[in-house]
């Protein structure tokens, strides 16, 4: 069956560690994969988007890998800061599929001071 | 800049009862348009897509149904709500592969 999964439970990490999240996905073949942050009661807010051929992608501290092999993509914040507490989702996108996009469940990370 | 409006912002209905939520979105022409539902703890679930007015993709079977009367209006309806119905309703659109949420609409059905 498909799945895409992501750690249920949350992560806690210290302040200016590096927080690094999984998407693991099967029986999905995605032109892409993208995250989303989503804080309590909002709507989710686009954070990167990495193609299939692409293997890292970098906006300020955030990176994501994409490894079309292991069918995972893997989300690291350096220097976290506790306003980097939040869900975050991975979305596979398709080709040809009117932009639809299938979410992961996501992972609550919690920052501490 | 484009804006997307979600309303409204919470809703208790009971059983039975119709439904209506609105979305509009601002700035942009001829958007892709979604409705996500999302229950406590669980990812995005696609109920309805559309590529344009009175185009409509229902991807899952259910008590709900969407519209699309104008360009950037996207209404989800339900003729008789049920318990099951209950969720955080999210509206988005797109132009590209990104896609833009509005704020939900938290629908308790009792």
């Amino acid at each position: 069956s498909q799945k895409i999964e992501q750690n249920s439970e949350a992560l806690n990490i210290q302040e200016g560690k590096t927080a690094t999240l999984t998407c693991n996905y099967t029986n999905y073949s995605p032109a892409y994969l993208q995250w989303y942050r989503q804080d309590p009661g909002r709507g989710p807010v686009f954070l990167l988007l990495i193609r299939e051929n692409e293997k890292e992608k970098r906006k300020e501290r955030l990176k994501v890998t994409f490894d079309t092999t292991l069918k995972q993509s893997l989300f690291h914040i350096t220097a976290s800061q506790p306003a980097d507490s939040a869900t975050y989702l991975c979305a596979l996108g398709f080709s040809g599929g009117y932009n639809k996009l299938i979410f992961g469940a996501g992972t609550r990370l919690a920052v501490h001071p | 800049s484009q804006t997307i409006h979600q309303w409204p912002a919470t809703l208790v209905q009971p059983v039975g009862s119709p439904l209506s939520l609105e979305c509009t979105v601002e700035g942009t022409s001829n958007p892709n348009l979604y409705w996500y539902r999302q229950a406590a703890g669980r990812g995005l679930q696609l109920l309805f897509y559309s590529v344009g007015i009175g185009q409509i993709s229902s991807e899952v079977p259910q008590n709900l149904s969407a519209s699309r009367p104008q360009d950037r209006q996207f209404i989800l309806s339900s003729k008789k709500l049920l318990l099951s119905d209950s969720g955080f309703y999210l509206c988005a659109w797109s132009e590209w592969s990104e896609q833009y949420f509005g704020p939900g609409t938290r629908l308790t059905v009792t």
